[in-house]
Protein backbone atom coordinates (compact mmCIF):
# COMPACT_ATOMS: atom_id res chain seq x y z
CA UNK A 1 0.00 0.00 0.00
CA UNK A 2 1.11 3.46 -1.32
CA UNK A 3 2.36 5.23 1.74
CA UNK A 4 3.76 8.92 2.19
CA UNK A 5 4.68 9.80 5.97
CA UNK A 6 5.42 13.03 7.31
CA UNK A 7 7.65 13.06 10.49
CA UNK A 8 4.75 15.66 12.60
CA UNK A 9 1.11 16.52 12.39
CA UNK A 10 1.92 19.93 14.18
CA UNK A 11 4.53 22.23 15.24
CA UNK A 12 5.06 24.70 16.90
CA UNK A 13 8.60 27.18 16.38
CA UNK A 14 9.38 30.23 17.67
CA UNK A 15 10.52 33.08 15.38
CA UNK A 16 14.18 32.53 14.10
CA UNK A 17 14.58 28.99 14.56
CA UNK A 18 15.94 26.67 11.77
CA UNK A 19 13.02 24.17 11.31
CA UNK A 20 13.38 20.43 9.46
CA UNK A 21 10.50 18.82 8.10
CA UNK A 22 11.16 15.29 7.12
CA UNK A 23 9.14 13.69 4.35
CA UNK A 24 9.39 9.50 3.44
CA UNK A 25 7.83 7.58 1.25
CA UNK A 26 8.09 3.74 0.82
CA UNK A 27 7.02 3.19 -3.06
CA UNK A 28 10.27 3.87 -4.88
CA UNK A 29 9.19 7.15 -6.02
CA UNK A 30 11.89 9.17 -8.33
CA UNK A 31 9.50 12.49 -7.68
CA UNK A 32 8.76 14.27 -4.71
CA UNK A 33 7.55 17.44 -3.66
CA UNK A 34 7.14 20.20 -1.09
CA UNK A 35 3.64 22.46 -0.95
CA UNK A 36 2.31 24.85 1.36
CA UNK A 37 -1.52 25.07 2.04
CA UNK A 38 -3.21 28.36 2.70
CA UNK A 39 -7.10 29.32 2.67
CA UNK A 40 -7.86 31.26 -0.42
CA UNK A 41 -4.51 30.12 -1.80
CA UNK A 42 -4.87 26.90 -2.03
CA UNK A 43 -1.44 24.51 -2.71
CA UNK A 44 1.32 26.20 -3.87
CA UNK A 45 4.72 24.15 -4.69
CA UNK A 46 7.74 25.20 -2.88
CA UNK A 47 10.75 22.91 -4.24
CA UNK A 48 10.66 19.50 -5.84
CA UNK A 49 12.98 16.88 -6.54
CA UNK A 50 13.42 14.13 -9.00
CA UNK A 51 16.34 12.10 -8.07
CA UNK A 52 18.42 11.86 -5.27
CA UNK A 53 20.45 15.36 -4.90
CA UNK A 54 18.29 17.09 -7.58
CA UNK A 55 16.40 19.96 -6.58
CA UNK A 56 14.10 22.39 -8.35
CA UNK A 57 12.68 25.60 -7.09
CA UNK A 58 8.88 25.69 -7.23
CA UNK A 59 6.79 28.62 -7.29
CA UNK A 60 7.64 30.18 -3.94
CA UNK A 61 11.38 28.87 -2.97
CA UNK A 62 12.46 31.94 -0.68
CA UNK A 63 12.99 31.44 2.89
CA UNK A 64 13.36 27.62 2.27
CA UNK A 65 16.10 25.23 1.35
CA UNK A 66 15.71 21.01 0.70
CA UNK A 67 17.64 18.12 1.08
CA UNK A 68 17.19 15.23 -0.53
CA UNK A 69 20.41 12.69 0.17
CA UNK A 70 18.20 9.39 -0.04
CA UNK A 71 15.61 8.36 -2.51
CA UNK A 72 12.66 8.02 0.20
CA UNK A 73 13.62 11.17 1.95
CA UNK A 74 12.82 14.80 1.58
CA UNK A 75 13.45 17.35 4.11
CA UNK A 76 12.30 20.66 4.12
CA UNK A 77 14.29 23.25 6.42
CA UNK A 78 13.19 26.32 7.28
CA UNK A 79 16.55 27.97 8.20
CA UNK A 80 15.21 31.00 9.48
CA UNK A 81 11.35 30.33 10.47
CA UNK A 82 9.59 33.33 10.03
CA UNK A 83 5.40 34.11 10.90
CA UNK A 84 4.77 34.36 7.65
CA UNK A 85 5.66 30.96 7.11
CA UNK A 86 2.92 29.49 9.70
CA UNK A 87 0.97 27.06 7.11
CA UNK A 88 -0.05 23.57 6.42
CA UNK A 89 2.71 21.58 4.58
CA UNK A 90 2.19 18.87 2.67
CA UNK A 91 4.86 16.49 0.99
CA UNK A 92 4.07 13.94 -1.99
CA UNK A 93 5.61 11.65 -4.67
CA UNK A 94 5.08 9.98 -7.30
CA UNK A 95 6.88 7.47 -9.99
CA UNK A 96 8.60 8.23 -13.21
CA UNK A 97 10.98 10.71 -14.58
CA UNK A 98 10.51 14.19 -14.97
CA UNK A 99 6.85 14.98 -16.19
CA UNK A 100 3.77 16.11 -13.94
CA UNK A 101 1.46 13.46 -15.79
CA UNK A 102 1.64 10.99 -12.70
CA UNK A 103 -0.56 10.75 -9.68
CA UNK A 104 0.89 12.23 -6.84
CA UNK A 105 0.33 10.62 -3.29
CA UNK A 106 0.36 13.08 -0.44
CA UNK A 107 1.55 12.50 2.87
CA UNK A 108 -0.97 13.43 6.15
CA UNK A 109 0.86 17.15 6.45
CA UNK A 110 2.68 18.99 8.95
CA UNK A 111 0.82 22.42 10.34
CA UNK A 112 3.35 24.56 11.78
CA UNK A 113 3.39 27.42 13.60
CA UNK A 114 5.63 29.96 14.03
CA UNK A 115 5.29 32.22 17.11
CA UNK B 1 0.68 33.40 -17.11
CA UNK B 2 -1.42 30.78 -15.78
CA UNK B 3 -5.10 31.04 -14.04
CA UNK B 4 -6.95 28.00 -12.85
CA UNK B 5 -10.45 28.63 -11.54
CA UNK B 6 -13.08 27.00 -9.42
CA UNK B 7 -15.98 27.82 -6.88
CA UNK B 8 -15.06 28.53 -3.56
CA UNK B 9 -18.04 26.85 -1.81
CA UNK B 10 -20.34 24.81 -2.92
CA UNK B 11 -23.80 23.15 -1.00
CA UNK B 12 -25.95 20.24 -1.86
CA UNK B 13 -28.88 17.63 -0.62
CA UNK B 14 -27.69 14.24 0.45
CA UNK B 15 -28.62 11.91 -2.94
CA UNK B 16 -28.00 14.82 -5.73
CA UNK B 17 -26.00 15.65 -8.00
CA UNK B 18 -22.95 18.48 -8.03
CA UNK B 19 -21.43 19.24 -10.43
CA UNK B 20 -17.89 21.33 -9.55
CA UNK B 21 -17.00 23.65 -12.25
CA UNK B 22 -12.87 24.38 -13.46
CA UNK B 23 -11.48 26.41 -15.99
CA UNK B 24 -8.28 27.24 -16.61
CA UNK B 25 -5.46 29.30 -18.67
CA UNK B 26 -2.23 27.96 -18.58
CA UNK B 27 0.88 26.93 -21.35
CA UNK B 28 1.98 23.77 -22.57
CA UNK B 29 -1.32 22.14 -21.14
CA UNK B 30 -0.60 18.20 -20.69
CA UNK B 31 -4.01 17.29 -18.47
CA UNK B 32 -5.91 17.81 -15.51
CA UNK B 33 -6.59 16.29 -12.30
CA UNK B 34 -9.08 16.14 -9.67
CA UNK B 35 -8.01 15.37 -5.97
CA UNK B 36 -10.61 15.08 -2.88
CA UNK B 37 -9.42 16.22 0.31
CA UNK B 38 -11.66 15.83 3.44
CA UNK B 39 -10.73 18.46 6.49
CA UNK B 40 -7.04 17.59 7.96
CA UNK B 41 -6.26 15.21 6.00
CA UNK B 42 -4.30 14.66 2.61
CA UNK B 43 -5.64 14.94 -0.90
CA UNK B 44 -5.99 11.76 -2.41
CA UNK B 45 -6.26 11.27 -6.26
CA UNK B 46 -9.71 10.58 -7.90
CA UNK B 47 -9.01 11.47 -11.70
CA UNK B 48 -6.77 12.52 -14.59
CA UNK B 49 -8.00 13.82 -18.21
CA UNK B 50 -5.91 13.89 -21.11
CA UNK B 51 -8.12 13.78 -23.90
CA UNK B 52 -11.87 15.63 -24.52
CA UNK B 53 -14.92 13.80 -22.96
CA UNK B 54 -16.67 12.16 -20.00
CA UNK B 55 -14.82 10.05 -17.78
CA UNK B 56 -17.11 8.10 -15.49
CA UNK B 57 -15.67 6.10 -12.05
CA UNK B 58 -18.63 4.67 -10.06
CA UNK B 59 -20.42 7.62 -8.79
CA UNK B 60 -17.32 10.59 -10.17
CA UNK B 61 -17.17 11.50 -13.32
CA UNK B 62 -14.77 13.93 -14.40
CA UNK B 63 -15.07 16.01 -18.26
CA UNK B 64 -12.25 18.02 -20.33
CA UNK B 65 -12.73 20.33 -23.13
CA UNK B 66 -9.19 21.37 -23.77
CA UNK B 67 -10.44 23.94 -26.49
CA UNK B 68 -12.40 25.91 -24.13
CA UNK B 69 -9.95 25.12 -21.45
CA UNK B 70 -12.48 23.79 -19.10
CA UNK B 71 -13.24 20.83 -17.20
CA UNK B 72 -16.14 19.47 -14.48
CA UNK B 73 -16.36 17.09 -11.92
CA UNK B 74 -19.56 15.37 -11.23
CA UNK B 75 -20.52 13.82 -8.10
CA UNK B 76 -24.10 11.80 -8.39
CA UNK B 77 -25.90 10.32 -5.69
CA UNK B 78 -24.19 12.44 -2.89
CA UNK B 79 -23.68 11.28 0.29
CA UNK B 80 -22.95 13.12 3.86
CA UNK B 81 -19.01 11.16 3.62
CA UNK B 82 -18.85 13.78 0.45
CA UNK B 83 -18.40 16.59 2.07
CA UNK B 84 -14.52 17.69 1.21
CA UNK B 85 -12.66 20.16 -1.17
CA UNK B 86 -12.14 19.14 -4.37
CA UNK B 87 -8.94 20.40 -5.69
CA UNK B 88 -8.91 20.86 -9.53
CA UNK B 89 -4.96 20.61 -11.20
CA UNK B 90 -3.48 21.58 -13.86
CA UNK B 91 -0.61 18.93 -15.44
CA UNK B 92 1.89 21.13 -17.96
CA UNK B 93 4.41 19.92 -19.68
CA UNK B 94 7.09 21.54 -17.91
CA UNK B 95 6.98 19.17 -15.08
CA UNK B 96 5.24 21.16 -12.28
CA UNK B 97 1.34 20.95 -11.29
CA UNK B 98 -0.49 23.96 -10.66
CA UNK B 99 -3.40 23.89 -8.09
CA UNK B 100 -6.32 25.65 -8.17
CA UNK B 101 -7.78 27.12 -4.68
CA UNK B 102 -10.15 24.74 -4.20
CA UNK B 103 -13.86 24.36 -3.85
CA UNK B 104 -15.02 23.11 -0.40
CA UNK B 105 -18.21 20.99 -0.98
CA UNK B 106 -21.11 21.12 1.97
CA UNK B 107 -23.79 17.92 1.64
CA UNK B 108 -26.55 18.19 4.20
CA UNK B 109 -29.13 15.42 4.60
Amino acid sequence: DVKVTQSSRYLVKRTGEKVFLECVQDMDHENMFWYRQDPGLGLRLIYFSYDVKMKEKGDIPEGYSVSREKKERFSLILESASTNQTSMYLCASSSQGRGSDDEQFFGPGTRLTVL
Amino acid sequence: GQNIDQPTEMTATEGAIVQINCTYQTSGFNGLFWYQQHAGEAPTFLSYNVLDGLEEKGRFSSFLSRSKGYSYLLLKELQMKDSASYLCAVSRNTDKLIFGTGTRLQVFP
